[in-house]
């Protein structure tokens, strides 16, 4: 499996932007991108994909490196319920995917 | 949004006694399912792949006899924790796949399991 690399921590204010990154240098041309986040004591949750284009949803954005190497993934305006970590995963296009969790990127919103 | 339901969120059990984690997808058919194990302060781990009416694919170093896992419908799979003990203590986290949508997978809420 394609391995991701993530700062272990970020930190960032209430209503400013937060750009998360994600190191992918081993991707392969069939590799989604996915961004997922878990909530202390919940299940993860989807945040946005892609694959070579950037990516825009209601919950955030997706910054897609055009070598496909990195990608980062933009909240606008973060709130304090955006305090998770945050999960770079890649995973085939096709087929029933495996999901391979890193240690991801926790994320802490100062109000 | 896809919904995905497990039952119990949390159970105490005594250690030697059984547990059966249900998970359900609530407004859609999984054709794949998958279960998690994610200890305090560490990342998830994929115990296995559940596909509904064929046996699951245990990751390497899972114990399918210790770990029983079922997907008897599209919108069920369950996981039984067999003769559990203290070390099986963990939050059990499922997920499902959508037929014919391979991009997203949609989690369950988690299972806290405490074995005393």
């Amino acid at each position: 499996d394609a391995k991701t690399t993530q700062p272990n921590s970020m930190e960032s204010n209430e209503e400013e932007p937060v750009h998360l990154p994600c190191n992918h240098s081993t991707i392969s041309g069939t590799d989604y991108i996915h961004w997922y986040r878990q909530l202390p004591s919940q299940g993860p949750e989807y945040v946005i994909h892609g694959l070579t284009s950037n990516v825009n949803n209601r919950m955030a954005s997706l910054a897609i490196a055009e070598d496909r190497k990195s990608s980062t993934l933009i909240l606008h305006r973060a709130t304090l319920r955006d305090a998770a970590v945050y999960y770079c995963i890649l995973s085939l296009i096709q087929g029933a995917q495996k999901l391979v969790f890193g240690q991801g990127t926790r994320l802490t919103i100062n109000p | 949004g896809a919904v995905v339901s497990q039952h119990p969120s949390r159970v105490i059990c005594k250690s030697g006694t059984s547990v059966k984690i249900e998970c359900r997808s609530l407004d859609f058919q999984a054709t794949t399912m998958f279960w998690y194990r994610q200890f305090p302060k560490q990342s998830l781990m994929l115990m296995a792949t559940s596909n509904e009416g064929s046996k699951a694919t245990y990751e390497q170093g899972v114990e399918k006899d210790k770990f029983l896992i079922n997907h008897a419908s599209l919108t069920l799979s369950t996981l039984t924790v067999t003769s559990a003990h203290p070390e099986d203590s963990s939050f059990y986290i499922c997920s499902a796949l959508p037929g014919g949508e391979a991009d997203t997978q949609y989690f369950g809420p988690g299972t806290r399991l405490t074995v005393l």
